[in-house]
């Protein structure tokens, strides 16, 4: 696709339960982010993978948080024991900068997660 | 850890005026970036800023980076109101991998008649 795509748009859970959140990246971008943002605040940086491995997740709050990117292009947020806390909008943005530091990042429409 | 601040966070400015939003940063970062999002929409990207002194301009904005005093703004001149959105800059922080954007808290902008 020509943008980054992310599904569900919007997850309503209960407490408890495992959540897992879809991100497509911009084809051919080596480098994928996950950002959460709650309301009135801005995105938070949640993990960072350069190809298949995260190179960078110290964003992550806590050991239920878990996030694959096996092929290297499509992405997994995954959420266990969902708590209400963990509601917000969870964005992904990828990039393409051949060895060099970050460029632009582009950013997915986010996916709306409401933990009940 | 690098900490984003943007003032102000809320802005209501009249058509046709001119207004600066500051964002000042903590620690060192070597670019700055500047995003639009409209609401419950994601993050548009207006400019990246590479080093120091850059200035870039898109139609009524125009952001400014001076590395030294660890500032960026965005200067909106003739507001117009589909420029009403939250603003929101981002500097790298000096994590493990270098590549984290730390943002601000956004400023909200209403361009009024």
């Amino acid at each position: 696709g020509a943008g980054v795509s992310q599904t569900p748009s919007n997850k309503v859970t209960e407490k408890g339960k495992y959540v897992e959140l879809r991100c497509d990246p911009i084809s051919g971008h080596t480098a994928l982010y996950w950002y959460r943002q709650s309301l009135g605040q801005g995105p938070e940086f949640l993990i960072y993978f350069q190809g298949t491995g995260a190179a960078d997740d110290s964003g992550l709050p806590n050991d239920r948080f878990f996030a694959v990117r096996p092929e290297g292009s499509v992405s997994t947020l995954k959420i266990q024991r969902t708590e209400r806390g963990d509601s917000a909008v969870y964005l992904c943005a990828s990039s393409f900068y051949p060895g060099g530091r970050a460029g632009e990042l582009f950013f997915g429409e986010g996916s709306r997660l409401t933990v009940l | 850890e690098l900490k984003v601040e943007q003032n102000p966070l809320f802005l209501s400015m009249q058509e046709g005026k001119n207004y600066t939003i500051y964002c000042n940063y903590s620690t060192t970062s070597d670019r700055l970036y500047w995003y639009r999002q409209d609401p419950g929409k994601s993050l548009e990207s207006l400019f990246v800023l590479l080093s120091n002194g850059a200035v870039k301009q898109e139609g009524r904005l125009m952001a400014s980076l001076d590395t030294k005093a660890r500032l960026s703004t965005l200067h909106i001149t003739a507001a117009v109101h589909d420029l009403s959105a939250t603003y929101f800059c981002a500097g790298i922080s000096n994590s493990n991998s270098g590549y984290a954007l730390n943002f601000g808290k956004g400023t909200s902008l209403l361009v009024t008649p």
